[in-house]
């Protein structure tokens, strides 16, 4: 089956450096891959919608510039959090499908703790 | 627009009892609805999905949905609660080509 991995599974950073999670297709080309933030004890919240090649779409609120999404090639995207504070400490979640309409296959999630 | 809510936060069941987890949702147009499950510190893993076709669809694990229109509801049940099944319940709607939009999430506990 399609499966979606995600690296690291966990990460430790200090307040106002730079923390990069990927979100690897293993086995399908995914022509969109989607970056969700999920708070304790709460659902996911979609942060922003990329595609191969092209800008990512951020959702309203989403700060592009503290979020950077890469999706350079059909089997890899980055989402870099630049500046960390504590407030940005969750779990981000990403998923890729392999074309319009086709399902979403999850990642296992990041948990980002900015000490 | 389009909205999932799930009734119920935090749903507790006895092992071997009847699970139930419910989701009603809002769509202008007939949408692709799906059930997720999430383990501690991990990602989702669909449990089924309803496109078209059979109002009735059967999933991993034992689980099943109902996608009910009159009643814009697409509940979950299981006849059977297992230990394993306690988990984060996630129901989520599909309207646009690739979008989804998750409802807030039930905790299932499964008492022995």
């Amino acid at each position: 089956g399609a499966v979606v991995s995600q690296h690291p599974s966990w990460v430790i950073c200090k307040s106002g450096t730079s923390v990069k999670i990927e979100c690897r297709s293993l086995d399908f080309q995914a022509t969109t891959m989607f970056w969700y933030r999920q708070f304790p004890k709460q659902s996911l919240m979609l942060m922003a919608t990329s595609n191969e090649g092209s800008k990512a779409t951020y959702e309203q609120g989403v700060e592009k510039d503290k979020f950077l999404i890469n999706h350079a090639s059909l089997t890899l995207s980055t989402l870099t959090v630049t500046s960390a504070h504590p407030e940005d400490s969750s779990f981000y979640i990403c998923s890729a499908t392999p074309g319009p309409g086709g399902e979403q296959y999850f990642g296992p999630g990041t948990r980002l703790t900015v000490t | 627009a389009q909205s999932v809510t799930q009734l119920g936060s935090h749903v507790s069941v006895s092992e071997g009892a009847l699970v139930l987890l419910r989701c009603n949702y809002s769509s202008s147009v007939p949408p692709y609805l799906f059930w997720y499950v999430q383990y501690p510190n991990q990602g989702l893993q669909l449990l089924l999905k309803y496109t078209t076709g059979a109002t009735l669809v059967k999933g991993i694990n034992g689980f099943e949905a109902e996608f009910k229109k009159s009643e814009t509801s697409f509940h979950l049940t299981k006849p059977s609660a297992h230990m394993s099944d306690a988990a984060e319940y996630f129901c989520a709607v599909r309207q646009s080509a690739r979008q989804l939009t998750f409802g807030s999430g039930t905790q299932l506990t499964v008492l022995p």
